[in-house]
This record gives structure tokens, C-alpha cells and sequence, in this order.
């Protein structure tokens, strides 16, 4: 079993919807959790991070972490096309700059 | 502020053959990380630098090394390469004040 685990998708939703993406994971030394977009064949580019539980926002984007369940989230609101992407959730132990451990990613297509 | 810059951007080697990938981390970063990312998959931990020092490693064999240089930039050696080798070669940058890693957009590696 993976520490990380993620749903490859497609997940395919119409433009304006609200986009649910979620990890689970095994590793209660986790602390530092990270959202990432990937665009097909370029590098991560990093949305969110939030550290423990909680949530956080940031414009279209909300981040929330449920340590108890193992269990992270990131809602995307009014999804539009340029969102279509890969979502990678990452985790780390101690300090996000430290070793991350990723889930496998989920792909998301945003239709006009 | 140029981010973290990669090069080269695709390469072609043959099986057995040997590789550096080279790596500049976003100003005022001094600890750079190196993940492998196989089609379809999320990015696996290789090693990660800091002040010259190969800090942390994840499970990869010893033909995978790394070199941090005094300016912090990176390299990654790959040697006795084997087709499984080939994938998308991934330089993230932090620092310890900062918990962010940033990416760089990657070097496709392709081994034949």
C-alpha cells in the first residue's frame, strides 16, 4: 500500500463547477501538506500548503487537512477550462522543503 | 527572479551510458531536492542537498548520485543507465525559513 493515495481520475466536470480533489494517507508523521498543478509535460506548480489540520483559502481555492481521518481536500470553485490539469497532493514530515512524498496524481478536465 | 531553472531540457542516451542533469535554484534558496516522475505517476524522492551535503535519500540505487556547488546550483548523475531510467528528472528548491518547494519544469530523460 502506498503512504499516499490519490484517485487517477479523469475527473471530468463542466466549466463553473465546484471541483472536489482529495488524498488519503498513512503516515500520521505527516505535517506539512501540499496542493501542486501540472500542466502535461512541465513541472509541478505549487497551489497550496497548509500545515496540521485546518483549512485555507486562496482566491478560487480551499485547502483542508483532517488529520484525524488521514484525510486532505482541495476544492477548486468556479472551475474553468485552464484549470484542466493534473493535481498532485505532497506531504512532508517536518518542514515542507524536506523530503516529499506524493500521491500519484488526479487528472482533471475543465469542458467549456 | 528567473525560479529554478533546469537543463537540459530533453536528452536521448542509449542503455549503459551515463548522465548529468544540471540544476539552479530560485534566489535565495539553498537546499535543492531531485525527483523522478514515471509517466502517469507522481514524483518519487531521489536525494536531496544542502550545503554540499547530500542530506536526505530516498530509495534509489547508488547509480544515482548528486553534487550541491558552493553557488547552491545542483547536478544529477545517473550512471550504467537503464531503460526503467527514463522518465521526467524533477530539481525542487526551499530553503529551511521557508516552507514552500518550488519546481523547476523538469528534464525528460528518454533511455533506448
Amino acid at each position: 500500500q502506498k503512504e499516499v493515495e490519490q484517485d487517477p481520475g479523469p475527473l471530468s466536470v463542466p466549466e463553473g463547477a465546484i471541483v472536489s480533489l482529495n488524498c488519503t494517507y498513512s503516515n500520521s508523521a505527516f505535517q506539512y501538506f501540499m496542493w501542486y498543478r501540472q500542466y502535461s509535460r512541465k513541472g509541478p506548480e505549487l497551489l497550496m500548503y497548509t500545515y496540521s489540520s485546518g483549512n485555507k483559502e486562496d482566491g478560487r481555492f480551499t485547502a483542508q487537512v483532517d488529520k484525524s481521518s488521514k484525510y486532505i481536500s482541495l476544492f477548486i470553485r468556479d472551475s474553468q477550462p485552464s484549470d484542466s490539469a493534473t493535481y498532485l497532493c505532497a506531504m512532508s514530515h517536518n518542514n515542507a522543503g524536506n523530503m516529499l512524498t506524493f500521491g500519484g496524481g488526479t487528472r482533471l478536465m475543465v469542458k467549456p | 527572479d528567473a525560479g529554478v531553472t533546469q537543463s537540459p531540457t530533453h536528452l536521448i542516451k542509449t542503455r549503459g551510458q551515463q548522465v548529468t542533469l544540471r540544476c539552479s535554484p530560485k534566489s535565495g534558496h539553498d537546499t535543492v531536492s531531485w525527483y523522478q516522475q514515471a509517466l502517469g505517476q507522481g514524483p518519487q524522492f531521489i536525494f536531496q542537498y544542502y550545503e554540499e551535503e547530500e542530506r536526505q535519500r530516498g530509495n534509489f540505487p547508488d547509480r544515482f548520485s548528486g553534487h550541491q556547488f558552493p553557488n547552491y546550483s545542483s547536478e544529477l548523475n545517473v550512471n550504467a543507465l537503464l531503460l526503467g531510467d527514463s522518465a521526467l528528472y524533477l530539481c525542487a528548491s526551499s530553503s529551511d525559513r521557508v516552507p514552500e518547494a518550488f519546481f523547476g519544469q523538469g528534464t525528460r530523460l528518454t533511455v533506448v
